[in-house]
């Protein structure tokens, strides 16, 4: 099973909107409402942003949201802040035998 | 407040294996499942399997079937990783994680375990 692709960085000045990407496949990403994204910083565990494509957990600000067309996930930062600097990771449920499939990652950089 | 604390650092010859601990606390441990996730230096993250307490079924990644054992013990609330067959590309942090009831996410972490594979 392939890593879901994301692109490697995306950056943005404070207060504008940035929006990474996750592609996979109608076995992935695209056969199920499994989306989650993930905010890491350095030497952090991950830390749960969205979950089921556009949920968010409690205490997540509304400046995150989660979207999905086909077989391509996105997760959108509007107003952007500097400690939203970090790196993002998707993950989608692909089914009873592969499970769990992550993406690449992307830094996102607050200019 | 859910909290998983994972056992210490570990440093290990290639060819031998290695334990990883999880113990929950602030939860009800056998109702949700715990997974494994790796990330090797400057990488991405990997998962590795998962198992549910309340059942004792793991599942695992294809990539670690055969290597990886992912076990659970009710009574004291802690999962438990154990990987075989160390070789230098398994030196990595490798995290636990609770799925999110009735979603395929996770909303706590522990806080990771390094594990260095060298001769």
């Amino acid at each position: 099973q392939s890593a879901l692709t994301q692109p490697r960085s995306v950056s943005g000045s404070p207060g504008q909107s940035v929006t990474i990407s996750c592609t996979g496949t109608s076995s992935d990403v695209g056969g199920y409402n499994y989306v989650s994204w993930y905010q890491q910083h350095p030497g952090k565990a991950p830390k749960l942003m969205i979950y089921d494509v556009s949920k968010r957990p409690s205490g997540v600000p509304d400046r995150f949201s989660g979207s999905k067309s086909g077989n391509t996930a996105s997760l959108t930062i509007s107003g952007l802040q500097a400690e939203d600097e970090a790196d993002y990771y998707c993950c989608s449920y692909a089914g009873s035998y592969t499970f769990e499939v992550f993406g690449t990652g992307t830094k996102v950089t607050v200019l | 407040q859910v909290q998983l604390v994972q056992s210490g650092a570990e440093v290990k010859k290639p060819g031998s294996s290695v334990k990883v601990s999880c113990k929950a606390s602030g939860g009800t441990f056998s109702s949700y499942a715990i997974s494994w996730v790796r990330q090797a230096p400057g990488q991405g993250l990997e998962w590795m399997g998962r198992i549910i307490p309340i059942l004792g079924i793991a599942n695992y990644a294809q990539k670690f079937q055969g290597r990886v054992t992912i076990t659970a013990d009710k009574s004291t609330s802690t999962a438990y990783m154990e990987l075989s067959s160390l070789r230098s590309e398994d030196t990595a942090v490798y995290y636990c994680a609770r799925v999110v009831p009735a979603a395929m996410a996770y909303d706590y972490w522990g806080q990771g375990t390094l594990v260095t594979v060298s001769s």
